[in-house]
């Protein structure tokens, strides 16, 4: 069974710049496995912010982008903002079927 | 503006089933598939599986198979995800997604969520 890990919590600085990152128990990740990333808040449902590696929904902020990194789906958060806590979930499309990675806990502090 | 309307929330005993509901309005609903996507209280996002909303192929998850269907009707733009003999690890909100699993894959639009609960 393929496993998609994340990273469990990371902690940034208002104004400051955090990497998330994005691995798969099969190996590299390449752009064939087009990485999505959602962002959640308590209570919510899961919002879109990149799909395909590194193409922005209309309404994604321009401080979010992603990207391929050492092997790993990456999405990179520039001039954090305090409401950009929350929880950040990786997709990874493996032909038939779609696995989501564990999440990450961004906390602004 | 694209919306997806998920039915209301649901209370079930184990054994039963449990079919919920996601109303598209906003888009031709042929043209795009559906992701169901669930998440167990204070867990993470689990895929389910995918519709064409098109052809109606389906794609389950492995641990689904056998206990999940998913389908469509294209006449009310509503796609529909029945899971039967409910455990009590199925109690989770379910969530639909509109998703294109062609080109440039991605789940943009998403439903409000529906919780399930499955409880004796």
């Amino acid at each position: 069974q393929t496993v998609v890990t994340q990273e469990p919590s990371l902690t940034v600085s208002p104004g400051g710049t955090v990497t998330l990152t994005c691995a798969s128990s099969t190996g590299a990740v390449t752009s064939g496995y087009c990485p999505n990333w959602f962002q959640q808040k308590p209570g919510q449902a899961p919002r879109a912010l990149i799909y395909s590696t590194n193409n922005k929904h209309s309404w994604t902020p321009a401080r979010f982008s992603g990207s391929l990194l050492g092997g790993k789906a990456a999405l990179t958060l520039s001039g954090v903002q305090p409401e950009d806590e929350a929880e950040y979930y990786c997709l990874l499309y493996f032909d038939s079927a779609q696995v989501f990675g564990g999440g990450t806990k961004l906390t602004v502090l | 503006q694209v919306q997806l309307v998920q039915s209301g929330d649901e209370v079930k005993k184990p054994g039963a089933s449990v079919k919920v509901s996601c109303k598209a309005s906003g888009y031709t609903f042929s043209s795009y598939g559906i992701t169901w996507v669930r998440q167990a209280p204070g867990q993470g996002l689990e895929w389910m599986g995918w519709i064409s909303a098109y052809n109606g192929n389906t794609n389950y998850a492995q641990k689904l198979q056998g206990r999940v269907t998913m389908t469509t009707d294209t006449s009310t733009s509503t796609a529909y995800m029945e899971l039967r003999s409910l455990r009590s690890d199925d109690t989770a909100v379910y969530y639909c997604a509109r998703t294109i699993v062609q080109g440039l894959m991605r789940s943009d639009f998403w439903g409000q969520g529906t919780l399930v609960t499955v409880s004796s």
